[in-house]
């Protein structure tokens, strides 16, 4: 069965430090990586995609793929309260291009 | 950019009637909708997957008779729960698939009572 793992947290981080969240996942054949933040009841929204191992930076949000360690993170600098949410992690099947999702981690920026 | 305009965001009904939820694809074709639930402090959930102009594949779990998909065009896919109860209260959302990536309606809180 295809997996995505995350730590549901919570994730408590200082405002104005770097949030570090982590994914890992099962599938070595996927292709693409996604992660979206989701805040309570609210749709996901996304946050950063990244296709190849190496880092991609976005304003504050980085991402981190590894596809040898099946490893793909998210590196939120200069944390904001408005940052606290829940992030997930989903990863692309190419063969239907459906999303797998992870539980999600609840990040929570303290002023 | 892509958007995904999904109604109503809320819904109250009573047990036994059915409730249809809409997604549609505004400035893009949408060739694949997936539809989600999410239960709170739960991740999505996949329910099924549309592709225009044929049946939806459901996942396994997932009634098809109580949970119809239509998705007749590439602009709308819609969800109708068929005799609601208690336990379908959820929160569902529907993802569109596009060359710009994965598109997400804004979901739909519906309360069975």
């Amino acid at each position: 069965q295809k997996e995505v793992e995350q730590n549901s947290g919570p994730l408590s981080v200082p405002e104005g430090a770097i949030a570090s969240l982590n994914c890992t996942y099962s599938d070595r054949g996927s292709q693409s990586f996604f992660w979206y933040r989701q805040y309570s009841g609210k749709s996901p929204e996304l946050i950063m995609s990244i296709y190849s191992n190496g880092d991609k930076e976005d304003g504050r949000f980085t991402a981190q793929l590894n596809k040898a360690s099946q490893y793909v993170s998210l590196l939120i600098r200069d944390s904001q309260p408005s940052d606290s949410a829940t992030y997930l992690c989903a990863v692309n099947l190419p063969s239907n291009y459906q999303l797998i999702w992870g539980a999600g981690t609840k990040l929570i920026i303290k002023p | 950019g892509a958007v995904v305009s999904q109604h109503p965001s809320w819904v109250i009904c009573k047990s036994g009637t059915s409730v249809k939820i809409e997604c549609r694809s505004l400035d893009f074709q949408a060739t694949t909708m997936f539809w989600y639930r999410q239960f709170p402090k739960q991740s999505l959930m996949l329910m099924a997957t549309s592709n225009e102009g044929s049946k939806a594949t459901y996942e396994q779990g997932v009634e098809k008779d109580k949970f119809l998909i239509n998705h007749a065009s590439l602009t709308l896919s819609t969800l109708t729960v068929t005799s609601a109860h208690p336990e379908d209260s959820s929160f569902y959302i529907c993802s569109a698939r596009s060359d710009h990536g994965y598109t997400f309606g804004s979901g739909t809180r519906l309360t069975v009572v």
